[in-house]
């Protein structure tokens, strides 16, 4: 099976604008969850979508933002970007419905807000 | 609130040796707990996974164990490699869901 997938790996945006990331995870896999990751605070918890619903929802301002699509991709959206938004954002996916709701991450967008 | 704590922070050993990897969390009522690998600018490889009623996981020089009484979990790395040096994260999952909650890391530097 293909592992989870983002896109775009790699963003530079000004600050101000508007930016999507892309995720789309494992086949078979309905849960999707999103991550920030920057020096400072480690790996926080954005959101996680399950059946095209959020199911669970960290500690952000609600500039960000996601959505996800009947096929389980996942699309996670910042607007009005800050240079604190510079961070590395990881998605994983994972098989809801098993006892083990393993989790598995894709590579990552790097997001550089200048 | 659920709060992971890692130690030690960093870590340097020779080639061959023998280590172990700290976790430690505030709430016992975890749903599991998932220790994971990453390399610099690359994203994270699951490498164990300890559901709530197990003891311990073990996959080839990997070994780790869980005991929620005492809210610690340790990851042992038998014999190390210079390909070990990485950062070590460890994740508490505390409900049957995708948000885990992770600690700072230990980044291992193996030398040859």
């Amino acid at each position: 099976k293909a592992g989870v997938t983002q896109t775009p790996r790699y963003l530079i945006k000004t600050r101000g604008q508007q930016v999507t990331l892309s995720c789309s995870p494992i086949s078979g896999h309905r849960s999707v969850s999103w991550y920030q990751q920057t020096p400072g605070q480690g790996l926080q918890f954005l959101f996680e979508y399950f059946s095209e619903t959020q199911r669970n929802k960290g500690n952000f301002p609600g500039r960000f933002s996601g959505r996800q699509f009947s096929n389980s991709r996942s699309e996670m959206n910042v607007s009005t970007l800050e240079l604190g938004d510079s961070a590395l954002y990881l998605c994983a996916s994972s098989f809801s419905g098993t006892s083990t709701y393993e989790q598995y991450f894709g590579p990552g967008t790097r997001l550089t807000v200048t | 609130k659920q709060e992971v704590t890692q130690i030690p922070a960093a870590l340097s050993v020779p080639e061959g040796e023998n280590l172990v990897l700290n976790c430690s969390f505030t709430d016992s009522a975890i749903y599991n707990l998932q220790w994971f690998r990453q390399d610099p600018g690359k994203g994270l490889t699951s490498l164990l996974l300890i559901q709530s009623s197990q003891r311990e996981q073990t996959s080839g020089r990997l070994n780790a164990s869980l005991d929620k009484s005492s809210g610690r979990s340790t990851l042992y790395i038998a014999a190390s490699q210079p390909g070990d040096s990485a950062t070590y994260l460890c994740a508490v999952n505390s409900g049957n869901t995708g948000k885990l909650i992770f600690g700072q890391g230990t980044t291992l530097q193996v030398k040859p």
